[in-house]
């Protein structure tokens, strides 16, 4: 069975670092393009991050200098390096497969003081 | 970046009638491919988003007949035939031709 589990959120203060991972199993994670998408509170999806397949790395604006993507493809995990992290980056966080077939239950990073 | 507009934003329906999302693309999603990626996705109250229909009109494994995707240029509609109470829920479109990949508002779908 095909699935992804995210882990490493937490509460964490403006300013700080958290890396969330993402394990896969049923799969490997350099066989197609992996991504996390972020959920703000009440609010809707915003796609973050990707890896290609062939190792290069694409990061939306609101995030670039601050989060780095990754993967370790001798443990199948994906992660997110999430630097300098702002109350906006509060949000349930997930990882997905390539066209989003697969998604983890997400998440939960919170940036409060 | 690909500006996606979907209405209305929430659609209250009743039980056993169909209802329709629509969803506008700021601009063409035709890759260079010839494919069409624009994805629909269930979101359920506390779960993760799940994708019901892939390059516009495809049904993902395990999703019931009464989705359908279609298209007419730019504008999408996700239309469910016959209302269910499991399909309560968000409803997102998301457009993968172009980078980085952008998604509709949310349509809130509630039973009358």
């Amino acid at each position: 069975e095909v699935q992804l589990v995210e882990t490493g959120g937490g509460l964490i203060q403006p300013g700080g670092s958290l890396r969330l991972s993402c394990a896969a199993s049923g799969f490997t994670v350099s066989s197609d393009y992996m991504s996390w998408v972020r959920q703000a509170p009440g609010k809707g999806l915003e796609w973050i991050s990707v890896v290609y397949s062939g190792g290069s790395t694409y990061h939306v604006d609101s995030v670039k200098g601050r989060f780095t993507i990754s993967r370790d493809t001798s443990k199948n995990m994906l992660y997110l390096q999430m630097n300098s992290l702002r109350a906006e980056d509060t949000a349930v966080y997930y990882c997905a497969k390539g066209g989003m077939d697969v998604w983890g239950k997400g998440t939960t990073v919170t940036v409060s003081s | 970046d690909v500006v996606m507009t979907q209405s209305p934003l929430s659609l209250p329906v009743t039980l056993g009638q169909p209802a329709s999302i629509s969803c506008r693309s700021s601009q063409s999603l035709v890759h260079s491919d010839g494919n069409t990626y624009l994805s629909w996705f269930q979101q359920r109250p506390g779960q993760s988003p799940r994708r019901l229909i892939y390059k516009v009109s495809n049904r993902d494994s395990g999703v019931p007949d009464r989705f359908s995707g279609s298209e007419s240029g730019t504008d999408f509609t996700l239309k469910i035939s016959r209302v269910e109470a499991e399909d309560v829920g968000v409803y997102y479109c998301m457009q993968g031709t172009h980078w980085p990949r952008t998604f509709g508002q949310g349509t809130k779908v509630e039973i009358k």
